[in-house]
Formats: structure tokens, sequence, C-alpha cells
């Protein structure tokens, strides 16, 4: 049972513009949620987070919404650099401080 | 400050091999946390220790075992390799407080032949 999903395996978006990533989960009892940025053979490393008492968080052109009665949260990178072509991770922490995280969406942002 | 460092970088065994993957964090962190990445599957947790002295399963721990060795060292032995554990090891490092980032080291990418 996959308990974080990333449904859509890849996105191209053009420089300048928004690029929306998307990301669902079946568990409740997630307490935070965490995007991840990943470079090829590199770590991830942290982007952004949202506790799940809030609905919005922002970080320069990175903005999170999570949006708990569908269980949907989305990243929003605005504007899209072609810096910013990477594999993104969504993640949901769980009692344990234990980190369940989705399959990952590979962005292309074209000059 | 280091961060989060692995080591091997890549490795090859055969199978029934065994081979302990080391990692070492130099922020004091108390939680440390080995995942593996396959295509498609994102990271999945294999073992992870809440502080020195304590070690607990995750999702995918068949197969491995860990040493949690002082605070700064969290190692993960494979002890009879298989092609099934072929795949890019992170260690992850996660402070007590400041909310659930866990910091990652740069990975290990084993093969198992």
């Amino acid at each position: 049972d996959q308990q974080v999903k990333q449904n859509s395996p890849s996105l191209s978006v053009q420089e300048g513009r928004i690029s929306i990533l998307n990301c669902d989960y079946t568990n409740s009892m997630f307490d935070y949620f965490l995007w991840y940025k990943k470079y090829p053979a590199e770590g991830p490393t942290f982007l952004i987070s949202i506790s799940s008492i809030k609905d919005k968080n922002e970080d320069g052109r990175f903005t999170v919404f999570l949006n708990k009665s569908a269980k949907h949260l989305s990243l929003h990178i605005v504007p899209s650099q072609p810096g910013d072509s990477a594999v993104y991770f969504c993640a949901g922490q769980a009692a344990g401080n234990k980190l369940t995280f989705g399959g990952g969406t590979r962005v292309l942002v074209k000059p | 400050n280091a961060g989060v460092t692995q080591t091997p970088k890549f490795q090859v065994l055969k199978t029934g091999q065994s081979m302990t993957l080391q990692c070492a964090q130099d922020m004091n962190h108390n939680s440390m946390y080995w995942y593996r990445q396959d295509p498609g599957m994102g990271l999945r947790l294999i073992y992870y220790s809440a502080s020195e002295g304590t070690t607990d399963k995750g999702e995918v721990p068949n197969g491995y075992n860990v040493s949690r060795l002082n605070k700064r060292e969290f190692s993960l032995r494979l002890e009879s390799a298989a092609p099934s554990q072929t795949s890019v090891y992170f260690c992850a490092s996660r402070p007590t407080s400041g909310g659930a980032k866990q910091f990652f080291g740069p990975g290990t990418r084993l093969t198992v032949l």
C-alpha cells in the first residue's frame, strides 16, 4: 500500500513559467509533509516543508499547499529556472519521525 | 562541517558476499536513518536509530542489519548479498528539534551480481 503517491512521473516546463508538482497521501497520521530535490548522483536535499495544521508555506520561489480534506499537497515553483531541473520527492512524517516518500517527479525546465 | 558522509561511493559484490556501508554525521544529530532508492519507488526506510543505543526496523529491513556505533556513526551490513539488494543506499540524520527535516548523505551505489 503506497501511502504517498506522485502520479506524474515527469513534467516539462518552459523557463520563467510555473511548475506545479502534485502529491497524494492516504495516511491521516502524517504530521509534517516535506519536499526534497535530487540531482543525479547526489543525495536528496531539503526544499520546503509544511505542518499538517497549516495550509500554505512559502519560501522564496517555492510554495507548498496542503489540502487535508483531499489528502493532497502541491509544490509550486515560480518562476521555474533551468537549475530546477531535478527529481522532486514529497514525503510525509508519521510516528517515530519516519519519512514515507513518494516515487518522485522528474522536472525538466527548458531554456 | 562535512554534514553526512558515506563510504564507499560505489561497490560491486557477488551474490553471497557480505559488506558494511558506513555513515557518519558531524552535526550532533540524535536520529539516523538508512534508506534504499530503487527506480520509480522513491526512498524506502530500511532501519533507523532514534538515539545512540537504539535501532528499529523500517519498511524493508529483511537482509540487513545495523549498528549505531556512537552518536556520529550508523552502519548498515549486508550479511549475504542478493541481486535484489542492488540499489542506491542513502544515510540521513535528523536533529531533535527543528521540524521533520532530515539531512542526506551522497549515497552508495551497490550492485550485486
